[in-house]
C-alpha cells in the first residue's frame, strides 16, 4: 500500500462548488503540506502543518483552508472553487526536521483538479 | 528572497549517453539544502538526490550525481547512462533557513526530458 494516498485522484467541478481534497499517510511523519502544480510554475506551497494544532499559511493560501483531523490525515478545501484553481495538487510528509538529517518530503499521487 | 531557476524548459537526451540538468539557485541562507525530484508522466514527485551546503563532497544515488559548485550557486543534476525509463520532468528544489524548521521547500519550474532510443 502507497505511505501517503490522496482522494479523489481526479475530480471535475464547477465554479462555486465546494470541494475537499483529502491526504492521508502511514509513515507516522509529524508534518504534512499541502501543493499545487501549475505548468510552468512548478510547485508552490498552500498550507503546512508541524502537528494537529499547528497549522501555517504557504505562499499562496488566498482561497484555500485545510485542517488537520488527526496526525495521519490532512484536508485541503476549496469553499468556493473557481477556474484559476485548476491544477494538480499535491501532499506531502515529512519527519521532523533534524539537523543531519536529509528530511525529504514524500509526496502523494496528486489530485488532478479542474473547475470550470 | 529565495529563488530556484530552471532554465531549461526542454532537452533531447540518446539512450546511453549523460545528461546534465541546470539549477542555479539564490539564497542568503549560509545553511541550506538542495534537492532533485523526478515526476514521470504517471504523476507522482520522486525524490531522487540530496546536498547539503555544508557537506564536503558531491552528493551521488546510483545513476545520479550532483554538481555542486557553492561559489556559482549552481546545484546541477547528472544523469549518467540514460534510460527511456529516465524521460520525465525533473524538479529542482531548495530548502533555507528560512524553510529550515519547517521544512518547507521551494521549487523551480522543472526541466522535461526526452531519452530518445
Amino acid at each position: 500500500d502507497a505511505d501517503v494516498t490522496q482522494t479523489p485522484r481526479n475530480r471535475i467541478t464547477k465554479t462555486g462548488k465546494r470541494i475537499m481534497l483529502e491526504c492521508s499517510q502511514t509513515k507516522g511523519h509529524d508534518r504534512m503540506y499541502w501543493y499545487r502544480q501549475d505548468p510552468g510554475l512548478g510547485l508552490r506551497l498552500i498550507y503546512y502543518s508541524f502537528d494537529v494544532k499547528d497549522i501555517n499559511k504557504g505562499e499562496i493560501s488566498d482561497g484555500y483552508s485545510v485542517s488537520r483531523q488527526a496526525q495521519a490525515k490532512f484536508s485541503l478545501s476549496l469553499e468556493s472553487a473557481i477556474p484559476n484553481q485548476t491544477a494538480l495538487y499535491f501532499c506531502a510528509t515529512s519527519e521532523k526536521r533534524t539537523l543531519a538529517g536529509v528530511n525529504e518530503q514524500f509526496f502523494g499521487p496528486g489530485t488532478r483538479l479542474t473547475v470550470l | 528572497a529565495q529563488k530556484i531557476t530552471q532554465t531549461q524548459p526542454g532537452m533531447f537526451v540518446q539512450e546511453k549517453e549523460a545528461v546534465t540538468l541546470d539549477c542555479t539557485y539564490d539564497t542568503s541562507d549560509p545553511s541550506y539544502g538542495l534537492f532533485w525530484y523526478k515526476q514521470p508522466s504517471s504523476g507522482e514527485m520522486i525524490f531522487l538526490i540530496y546536498q547539503g551546503s555544508y557537506d564536503q563532497q558531491n552528493a551521488t544515488e546510483g545513476r545520479y550525481s550532483l554538481n555542486f559548485q557553492k561559489a556559482r550557486k549552481s546545484a546541477n543534476l547528472v544523469i549518467s547512462a540514460s534510460q527511456l525509463g529516465d524521460s520525465a520532468m525533473y524538479f529542482c528544489a531548495m530548502r533555507g533557513r528560512y524553510g529550515g524548521a519547517t521544512n518547507k521547500l521551494i521549487f523551480g519550474t522543472g526541466t522535461l526530458l526526452a531519452v530518445q532510443p
